[in-house]
């Protein structure tokens, strides 16, 4: 089993539609979990950073994580052609060592 | 505020030939990190360094060797290039706790490397 799991997609939603994006862990005592955005041919770039149970919210964006059920998901509401990308969930393990997902690709249609 | 800068940008070897890949952030950051990036697979650790004067094997250590000459600086060696080696390479760093709420990390532009 991969230590963090996400659908490679691709997801495609209409312009203006809510775009959901799921990821699994592994490491029961992970505490520190973060979503990038990754552009074709660019470096990744930090979205969000969640930590505790529940929701966090961060203008179009909200970071969801259940500890117990070890899932973390991303929400782009309003989604616009710009929020075309990978989004690569993070999971910090055994402290100082952080493991990605593959990565789900996201299409937004105009 | 450069934040991590990564050389070369490309560059292209041949089997068995030897190459550094630099990487340098200016963050004050006690961790830095290295990738591997091939397609469908995400990113993949190499190495890390959870301090100045430390370095850990990561995921795929396999073939390669790194250095963290200060805390600025953490270069990757190939000793012997192979085609498999073929991908993009990026470097991150962060202010990392190693417990608790740790902070996310900031890459730099890459280095694609090919290996003929």
């Amino acid at each position: 089993q991969k230590e963090v799991e996400q659908n490679s997609g691709p997801l495609s939603v209409p312009e203006g539609a809510i775009a959901s994006l799921n990821c699994t862990y592994s490491d029961r005592g992970s505490q520190s979990f973060f979503w990038y955005r990754q552009y074709s041919g660019k470096s990744p770039e930090l979205i969000m950073s969640i930590y505790s149970n529940g929701d966090k919210e961060d203008g179009r964006f909200t970071a969801q994580l259940n500890k117990a059920s070890q899932y973390v998901s991303l929400l782009i509401r309003d989604s616009q052609p710009s929020d075309s990308a990978t989004y690569l969930c993070a999971v910090m393990v055994g402290g100082f060592k952080t493991i990605f997902g593959a990565g789900t690709r996201l299409f937004v249609k105009a | 505020n450069a934040g991590v800068t990564q050389t070369p940008k490309f560059q292209v070897l041949k089997t068995g030939q030897s190459m550094t890949l630099q990487c340098a952030q200016d963050m004050n950051h006690n961790s830095m990190y290295w990738y591997r990036q091939d397609p469908g697979m995400g990113l993949r650790l190499i190495y890390y360094s959870a301090s100045e004067g430390t370095t850990d094997k990561g995921e795929v250590p396999n073939g390669y060797n790194v250095s963290r000459l200060n805390k600025r600086e953490f270069s990757l060696r190939l000793e012997s290039a192979a085609p498999s080696q073929t991908s993009v390479y990026f470097c991150a760093s962060s202010e990392a706790r190693g417990q608790g709420r740790n902070q996310p990390q900031h890459f730099g532009d890459g280095t694609r490397l090919s290996i003929l």
